[in-house]
């Protein structure tokens, strides 16, 4: 199984929602992933977890808040978001290498977010 | 800050044409570097992953070189298919689990 799978496909929601994107690998990975990408231009990183601690935050806005709840689950918690937060956001999993290595990449398919 | 710069951002080839997509970094150190696809409005599909220690990678019609020295890797297309038209991306992997994509080749193969 190379399955990451995210939910929802597609997500609409007004700058006052509070929503949240879920993401889920079954793949025994220990380190994953929240990209953000706008429309052709190349995936952004946003966040990392290596085993289920927060490694890595590209000054993202406090209106994007991860969550690691175990090894095989990771959220995005959205609130009070803005138009241009409009995106598809990828999630991916890898199983680092020698400690924080980086492993191969596996990616789901996406969560489309249209902000109101 | 590590860079990574692909080249062309776009192509266009006849079937059956073999092609190179050209990607660089500029930070050498790295641990691996993977190859990508991307259909308009999907996830990405892995195609090809080098680790730092291998020179290339070959699977089907694709082959992928690593000059880790130079800070290059090019993607070799073989005999190319209008079903491989698409976005291919390369990530290059650093330590701390830190995976940076370049911008990308929009790749269209004509009938």
């Amino acid at each position: 199984d190379t399955e990451v799978t995210q939910t929802p496909k597609h997500l609409v929601m007004g700058m006052t929602n509070k929503k949240s994107l879920k993401c889920e690998q079954h793949m025994g990975h220990r380190a994953m992933y929240w990209y953000k990408q706008k429309a052709k231009k190349p995936p952004e990183l946003m966040f990392v977890y290596s085993y289920e601690k927060l490694s890595i935050n590209e000054s993202v806005p406090s209106r994007f808040s991860p969550e690691c709840p175990n090894s095989s689950l990771l959220n995005l918690h959205l609130h009070a978001l803005q138009p241009e937060d409009s995106a598809l956001y990828l999630c991916a999993s890898s199983q680092p290498r020698e400690g924080l290595n980086t492993g191969e990449l596996f990616f789901g398919e996406g969560s489309r977010l249209t902000v109101l | 800050k590590q860079e990574v710069t692909q080249i062309p951002a776009a192509l266009s080839v006849p079937e059956g044409e073999n092609l190179v997509l050209n990607c660089s970094f500029t930070d050498s150190a790295i641990y691996n570097l993977q190859w990508f696809r991307q259909d308009p409005g999907k996830g990405l599909t892995s195609l090809l992953l080098i680790q730092s220690s291998q020179r290339e990678q070959t699977s089907g019609r694709l082959n992928a070189s690593l000059d880790k020295s130079s800070g290059r890797s090019t993607l070799y297309i073989a005999a190319s298919q209008p079903g491989d038209s698409a976005t291919y991306l390369c990530a290059v992997g650093y330590n701390n689990n830190d995976m940076r994509f370049g911008a990308g080749t929009r790749l269209t193969v004509k009938p």
